[in-house]
């Protein structure tokens, strides 16, 4: 079965600072990754996806299969990044998520 | 489009109750999912559905029941609610299987006691 970790449940850092998320996961087949994003207030949403290969809102994740790992990254944090953050991997018809990392961006 | 509605956005329910999650969706997406997330988890798949009359199961399936008649609705039965059952269930859809971008509702957020 297949298994996503992430392994911050709060991250913290000041404006301007760079962004690491980690995600992490276990699936014996070919992976397709997901980071979804969760602000205040608003629903749960797709944030990219890993065979866009694509920046959204400045942030890009590459997919390492030999460390079978998917983190998310951005440069230079900014405090309307402030959410919730949860890294899926799709499997068929069923999407698995991560326990969530909480982003606290501090100006 | 009011994209993916659920119903109702609170619940507390007693312990042996039942009740039904309403979703409903207007994109018109043959792909439907039930999620809970308890406090400080990620979400767990509970029962799917890729098209109408059609329905699987997820990880979490127990104590719960899905039906898919038409497109655009897919509701949730809750048979003999238990404390365990307390949770956040938020429905979603999706509308091209090969780009697998989920749309997902509100949430309703309920609590046996």
């Amino acid at each position: 079965a297949q298994r996503v970790t992430q392994p911050e449940k709060l991250l913290s850092v000041f404006k301007g600072a760079p962004v690491e998320l980690k995600c992490n996961y276990s699936y014996s087949g070919s992976p397709e990754l997901f980071w979804y994003v969760q602000y205040s207030r608003q629903r749960l949403q797709l944030l990219l996806r890993h065979i866009s290969r694509e920046s959204i809102k400045g942030f890009t994740a590459d997919l390492n299969k030999g460390e079978t790992s998917f983190h998310l990254k951005k440069p230079f944090a900014q405090e309307e990044d402030s959410a919730m953050y949860y890294c899926a991997l799709q499997a068929g018809n069923m999407l698995t998520f991560g326990g969530g990392t909480r982003l606290m961006v501090k100006p | 489009n009011a994209g993916v509605t659920q119903t109702p956005k609170f619940r507390i329910l007693k312990i042996g109750q039942s009740m039904t999650l309403q979703c409903a969706q207007d994109m018109n997406h043959n792909y439907m999912y039930w999620y809970r997330q308890d406090p400080g988890m990620g979400l767990k798949l509970i029962y799917y559905s890729v098209g109408a009359g059609i329905t699987d199961k997820g990880e979490v399936p127990n104590g719960y029941n899905v039906s898919r008649s038409t497109t655009e609705d897919f509701p949730l039965r809750l048979e003999l609610a238990a404390p365990s059952q307390t949770s956040v269930y938020f429905c979603a859809s999706v509308g091209d299987p090969s780009y697998n971008e989920q749309f997902f509702g509100p949430g309703t957020r309920l609590t046996v006691l």
